[in-house]
């Protein structure tokens, strides 16, 4: 199993502003995903950023508006930049332990004003 | 393309059983999964799926048919905490991406 600790909680945020969203993981993981959810939503995935290599991202995500960083194996950061009030949203990271299971984080909830 | 249906919404009385169901077209398959989503919490997993057949975990099954792209979630004995969001997600084959569906929200009836 793994636990997963995001930081912050939530924010409010001014438009054109940047948060750095933080996710920390209590054990060594290989394969890490962000996601978005909007209220009442399903998960839509950003990236995925696996340790070593670029994140990849998802048509309709960019790096220049989402930045991720992955330094080591338990810890990953995403970065919401120029905020605009379409960026309010619940941001989750996530990590995949093979064979199937995979740990959400609690979320970050985002508004932008 | 990638594309997943469940029903939006789903009523059940306490003690019944509950099917939902997740039709699929993806690109590739390299797993299907259901999690469960409180209101306000993050997802948890509940099973996994990767041949075709049934999975059982207590009071909750899950099915998968690959060749018709189709799978369900049975719970059995259904209990008030059983209201929730049910997230079905497909994984591709090359295990880098997961898809989820739009979820199907349960409410448990006394």
């Amino acid at each position: 199993s793994a636990v997963i600790s995001q930081k912050p909680s939530r924010d409010i945020c001014q438009r054109g502003t940047s948060l750095t969203i933080q996710c920390q993981v209590d054990s060594q993981v290989t394969m890490m995903f962000w996601y978005r959810q909007q209220p009442g939503q399903s998960l839509t995935l950003i990236a995925t950023a696996n340790q070593g290599s670029e994140a990849t991202y998802e048509s309709g995500f960019v790096i220049d508006k989402f930045p991720i960083s992955r330094p080591n194996l338990t810890f990953s950061t995403l970065t919401v930049s120029n905020m605009s009030p379409e960026d309010s949203s619940i941001y989750l990271c996530s990590v995949f332990v093979e064979p199937y299971e995979q740990y959400f984080g609690p979320g970050t909830r985002l508004t932008v004003t | 393309g990638q594309n997943i249906d469940q029903p939006t919404e789903m009523t059940a009385t306490e003690g019944a059983i509950v099917q939902i169901n997740c039709t699929y077209q993806t690109s590739g398959f390299n797993g299907l999964f259901w999690y469960q989503q409180h209101a306000g919490e993050a997802p948890t997993f509940l099973s996994y799926n990767v041949l075709d057949g049934l999975e059982e975990k207590g009071r909750f099954s899950s099915f998968l048919s690959r060749s018709k792209g189709y799978s369900y979630l049975l719970l059995k004995e259904l209990q008030m905490k059983d209201s929730a969001s049910y997230l079905c997600a497909v994984r591709d084959n090359y295990g880098q991406n997961f898809v989820f569906g739009p979820g199907t929200r349960l409410s448990v009836l006394p």
